[in-house]
């Protein structure tokens, strides 16, 4: 199975601060990542995929990229609705593995 | 819109086996298969497998083959996770999701909360 691993696990930061979070997988994924957010009590919540491609009504402060083995998730500006934990998940193989999380937190 | 309504929260025994339900509406159910995904307490997400509703063909995780059954109703648009022989370390959320055969889990359901218990 390919393991993900995602840094930091947690993260504090500010209000219109620039975020990174970072997700690393065992093996090349070819491109195959998601990012998925997850507020308390909540169900989890598609945010891009294929490494760099926003769904459906998410705003354009958060992005994607990487290649390989190494991507990350950039909020551009943090605002308070992204209290949240976020999520990586690879789809270029089977069974499909999520990655631990980033909690992040509002400093 | 597209929306999967789960079934309640559970509380089962050990040894027991526990059925949820994941109800689709706001799209054809046979365009997407359907995912279990299993997200123990302040853990992170584990996949279980997914169903096929058009075909029924199932892919499990090896982890979970020998514990979850994975079944679909078509004439109503719902798919149902079966867990068998319960313990403590199956007490967890219960997620379903829906996807394209090789797109992202673009729809989530609410979860079911699964608690083992004598």
């Amino acid at each position: 199975d390919i393991q993900m691993t995602q840094s930091p696990s947690f993260l504090s930061a500010s209000v219109g601060e620039r975020v990174t979070l970072s997700c690393r997988a065992s093996q090349n994924i070819n491109k195959y990542l998601d990012w998925y957010q997850q507020k308390l009590g909540e169900a989890p919540k598609l945010l891009i995929y294929n490494t760099n491609n926003l769904h459906t009504g998410i705003p354009s402060r958060f992005s994607g990229s990487g290649s390989g083995t190494d991507y990350t998730l950039t909020i551009s500006s943090l605002q308070p609705e992204d209290v949240a934990t976020y999520f990586c998940l690879q789809r270029n193989s089977w069974p499909r593995t999520f990655g631990a999380g980033t909690k992040l937190e509002l400093k | 819109q597209v929306k999967l309504l789960q079934s309640g929260a559970a509380l089962v025994k050990p040894g027991d086996s526990v059925k949820m339900s994941c109800k689709a509406s706001g799209y054809t159910f046979t365009d997407y298969i359907i995912h279990w995904v299993k997200q123990s307490h302040g853990k992170s997400l584990e996949w279980i497998g997914y169903i096929n509703p058009y075909s029924g063909g199932t892919n499990y995780n090896e982890k979970f083959k020998s514990k979850a059954t994975l079944t679909v109703d078509k004439s109503s648009s719902t798919a149902y996770m079966e867990f068998s022989r319960l313990t403590s370390e199956d007490s967890a959320i219960y997620y379903c999701a829906r996807s394209r055969y090789y797109s992202p889990f673009d729809y989530w359901g609410q979860g079911v909360m699964v608690t083992v218990s004598s």
